[in-house]
């Protein structure tokens, strides 16, 4: 079946550094998005790509659909504290939806 | 602003009940979704439903059934609990035109003692 290879699986991030992940399948998607958990609340939509090649900011946060339709990325600048959590990539194609298993985003003690 | 809620925040139930979790949805969504999420398992799909009375099969629906009477209301069904059913349980709703932004409840965390 498909399946979403997220990484890092986790990372330390230190207030003000820039953070980066992906997510890559062997599978095509028509859709890519990126969501955020928050401890003990439900993830949360971020950014949603549709076409392949989209770029797309949202204040902090860039996501790119790949132009393979195979991989996204997900770029915070200038990290914050709240910026903590588990951010989750999410494929979409025909009706399937694929989760990936998640970056956790932890500070730097 | 979409608002997915779950009856309970966290539930301690014991092997073998019956155990229901509830999610309600005000958007007047089509689809809604149940998930497990478990530690380096990520979000998996149990059950989904594109309208009422209607249900298909996810990734993992062994051991659990679910019941869409009304368009706001998707219910899950532990027939008979299990220890390794102690996870996080999570609902989500979509639109039909938009199927794939999901609107996610805060989550159940069920226990199985």
């Amino acid at each position: 079946g498909q399946q979403l290879n997220q990484s890092p699986q986790s990372m330390f991030i230190q207030e003000g550094e820039d953070v980066s992940m992906n997510c890559t399948s062997s599978s095509i998607f028509n859709t890519w998005l990126w969501y955020k958990q928050d401890p003990g609340e439900g993830p949360v939509l971020l950014i949603a790509l549709y076409k392949a090649g989209e770029l797309t900011s949202n204040g902090r946060l860039t996501a790119q659909f790949g132009i393979t339709r195979k991989d996204s990325f997900l770029n915070i600048s200038a990290s914050i504290p709240s910026d903590v959590g588990i951010y989750f990539c999410h494929g979409g194609s025909q009706g399937n939806l694929i989760f990936g298993k998640g970056t956790k985003l932890s500070v730097k003690p | 602003d979409v608002k997915v809620t779950q009856s309970s925040r966290y539930l301690v139930k014991r092997t073998g009940e019956k155990v229901f979790l509830e999610c309600v949805q005000d958007m007047d969504h089509e689809n809604m979704f149940w998930y497990r999420q478990d530690p380096g398992l990520g979000l998996r799909l149990i059950y989904f439903s594109y309208d009422v009375k209607m249900k298909e099969k996810g990734d993992i629906p062994e051991g659990y059934s679910v019941s869409r009477e009304k368009k706001e209301r998707f219910s899950l069904i532990l027939e008979s609990a299990s220890t390794n059913q102690t996870s996080m349980y999570l609902c989500a709703s979509t639109t039909g035109t938009v199927a794939y932004e999901q609107y996610f409840g805060p989550g159940t965390r069920l226990t199985v003692t």
